[in-house]
């Protein structure tokens, strides 16, 4: 099982661009990298997943370097709206795998 | 579509009691797992179910326990609570469990204070 190790808290202020990087050192070759969203008494959401290399959407960019031994979730421009804790989950295709979540990212975002 | 739907969303239990949560999967998902939150050890897996079987299970005592239906609607219990399981219990769904390119879809959890 692919262990992840994240920031535990990061800040940053209305309208900069806020990067946070995830560690997964053992990832295995068939494994995706997925980014989750979660605010307080709410479940998790989905924000962006990726394999290799570079991968963007509405909200976000995950950039994965070559050996896929980390990645970095990247959001533009932040808002007060996007504080939150933001958690790395590595999986892979084969049943038998537990899906992990590290202990997240707390962003705060101030005005 | 309509989201993963949890019930109830907030219960209040005495130690020694027993509790059942409920979770309705997105229409189509077959994979449904539970997670425990706590603000000392975070997100923790507890088991998942596929088609009405358990392919997964956490590190977690007998007490916890799950099953899935026909419908791919889940139910998970809890027997002889402990004040620490006070937590927000997640439900989450997916076609097959959140590997690969399948995320996982989170209902907005059942708090759960044990008195």
């Amino acid at each position: 099982l692919a262990k992840t190790t994240q920031p535990i808290s990061m800040d940053s202020y209305e309208g900069q661009e806020v990067n946070i990087t995830c560690s997964h050192n053992n990832i295995a070759t068939n494994d995706y990298i997925t980014w989750y969203q979660q605010f307080p008494s709410q479940g998790p959401r989905f924000i962006i997943q990726g394999y290799k290399t570079k991968v963007t959407n509405e909200v976000a960019s995950l950039f994965i370097p070559a050996d896929r031994k980390s990645s970095t979730l990247s959001l533009p421009r932040v808002s007060l709206s996007d504080t939150a804790v933001y958690y790395c989950l590595v999986g892979g295709p084969n049943a038998g795998n537990m899906l992990t979540f590290g202990g997240g990212t707390r962003l705060m975002v101030k005005p | 579509k309509a989201g993963v739907t949890q019930t109830p969303r907030y219960l209040i239990k005495t130690r020694g009691q027993q509790v059942t949560l409920s979770c309705s999967p997105i229409s189509g998902h077959r994979s449904v797992s539970w997670y425990q939150q706590t603000p000392g050890q975070g997100l923790q897996f507890l088991f998942e179910y596929f088609s009405e079987t358990q392919r997964n299970k956490g590190n977690f005592p007998g007490r916890f326990s799950g099953r899935q239906f026909s419908n791919s609607r889940s139910e998970m219990n809890v027997s002889t609570l402990e004040l620490g399981d006070s937590a927000l219990y997640l439900c989450a769904s997916s076609p097959d469990g959140g590997r690969g390119n399948s995320p996982l879809h989170f209902g907005n959890g059942t708090r759960l204070t044990v008195t």
